[in-house]
């Protein structure tokens, strides 16, 4: 079975460009989850997908991100314009259908995306 | 979600067991406690979870005390690739939909 995937694995451009971040979860799982970190900081949610609905976006930090999952499947996590502060390591996540019982359903993470804002 | 607090660093010889503690003192009854781990350039990795008594997989053992303000992790038997940051995680069982809080975790380093 395959993992979850992030496209691309490093990211180098300049602040007011713009940049698009691409998840693909486990076939499957309904869940998806976007967080990040940036230098020296946690690892902080930003958002959460069940399906192609926004079940919590509380840790998107600015409209200068917009994340998108149409049809369910894989996602895009946007920024526009790009600032330096948005460098750091973009992780995804999914997780099967909370509905499912007889396991805790782990959140499977990708092996992220490295943004670099110059 | 209970706040976690977790030693910033720690050592431990290949073969040994590595006992990491977790201290959650807040937590209330509703509550689990997960442990997740990130080696050097990878994402998160769920290892366990629990809510009031011990448990086991094949990765690791988790021990909750009595009185749940506190957990250890134990990996019974540490291995050079265990080296990574172990994150102690405390929230409300809900299943898969909803957001993991990260701290600041242990770093975990295994030596020959």
């Amino acid at each position: 079975e395959a993992g979850v995937t992030q496209f691309p694995s490093h990211s180098v451009i300049e602040k007011g460009q713009t940049v698009t971040l691409r998840c693909d979860p486990i076939s499957g799982h309904d869940n998806l989850y976007w967080y990040r970190r940036v230098m020296g900081k946690e690892i902080k949610f930003l958002l959460h997908f069940v399906k192609e609905s926004k079940q919590d976006e509380s840790g998107m930090p600015n409209n200068r991100f917009l994340a998108e999952r149409t049809g369910g499947t894989y996602s895009t996590l946007k920024v526009q314009p790009a600032e330096l502060e948005d460098s750091g390591v973009y992780f995804c996540a999914s997780s099967q259908d909370r509905r499912r019982q007889g396991s805790y359903n782990e959140q499977f993470f990708g092996p992220g995306t490295r943004l670099t804002v110059l | 979600d209970a706040k976690t607090t977790q030693p910033p660093s720690m050592d431990c010889a290949e073969g040994r067991a590595a006992n990491l503690p977790c201290n959650h003192s807040t937590i209330s009854g509703n509550e689990y406690v997960y442990w997740y781990r990130q080696i050097h350039s990878q994402g998160p990795q769920y290892i366990i979870h629990g809510l009031k008594n011990n448990e086991t997989n094949e990765m690791a053992s988790l021990i909750i005390t009595e009185d749940r303000k506190s957990s250890t992790l134990i990996l019974p038997h540490a291995t050079l690739r265990d080296t990574a940051v172990y994150y102690c995680i405390v929230r409300g069982y809900t299943g898969t939909a909803s957001k993991l809080t990260f701290g600041t975790g242990t770093r975990l380093q295994v030596t020959l």
